[in-house]
């Protein structure tokens, strides 16, 4: 997994602009990963996942994009709206493994 | 209940105390994790519970820390002798999926230690 750091990255956006925001995993054997959205004073909730043997998945306003090669993973969020200030995180599982394995966290904030 | 549930949603204890943290998870949920979370940093994985399988403890950080999961369902996370490095929130997940690599766990609100 990721190395944690002090310091969560920060993106701050527009209200209505889409927000990307970007992972990478160090485990070229993980063939699962979800986006988590982290309220504060909240738990993580699920937002969306994609298996390994995809690159592209589409929900509701959300698209993750996972590129193997250099085992990056993006989310991106569409129409940002005040709703999406969070922290993201994005999570991946190894193989038959059970556990998520989390990165650092994005803080993202939506400016008016 | 509707979502995992998590108490108490706020501990604050003397070091060296012991202190139990407990989880609902979602009814039916066969998967059983716990994650600890330190001030601005990702979860960390502690234990992982799968029905009436030897649980994962592979992640927890030390023999202060155990879990038990009583008739599959609830589970409580003990930490002994608490140090104030155990300051964080400890928070419970629960999955519907038995096995394999689709794995979405649905996350309780968490229980924020703090040992004086």
């Amino acid at each position: 997994g990721e190395s944690v750091g002090l310091h969560l990255p920060t993106l701050s956006v527009q209200e209505g602009d889409n927000s990307i925001i970007n992972c990478a995993y160090s485990n070229s054997a993980s063939d699962y990963f979800i986006w988590y959205k982290q309220e504060s004073g909240k738990g993580p909730q699920f937002i969306i996942d994609i298996r390994s043997n995809m690159d592209k998945r589409q929900g509701q306003r959300v698209t993750v994009l996972l590129n193997k090669t250099v085992k990056h993973l993006s989310l991106q969020i569409a129409a940002t709206q005040p709703g999406d200030s969070a922290v993201y995180f994005c999570a991946e599982i190894m193989g038959g493994a059970q556990k998520l394995v989390f990165g650092q966290g994005t803080r993202l904030t939506i400016n008016p | 209940g509707a979502g995992v549930s998590q108490s108490p949603s706020n501990k604050v204890t003397e070091k060296g105390k012991d202190v139990e943290l407990r989880c609902d998870p979602i009814s039916g949920h066969t998967a059983l994790y716990w994650y600890r979370q330190s001030l601005g940093q990702g979860l960390e994985f502690l234990i992982y519970f799968q029905g009436n399988s030897a649980p994962d403890k592979s992640g927890l950080p030390s023999d202060r820390f155990s879990a038990e999961r009583t008739g599959g369902s609830v589970s409580t996370l003990t930490i002994q002798r608490t140090q104030q490095e155990d300051s964080a929130v400890y928070l419970c997940a629960s999955s519907p999926v038995a096995s394999g690599n689709k794995n979405i766990q649905y996350f309780g609100a968490g229980t924020r230690l703090s040992v004086l």
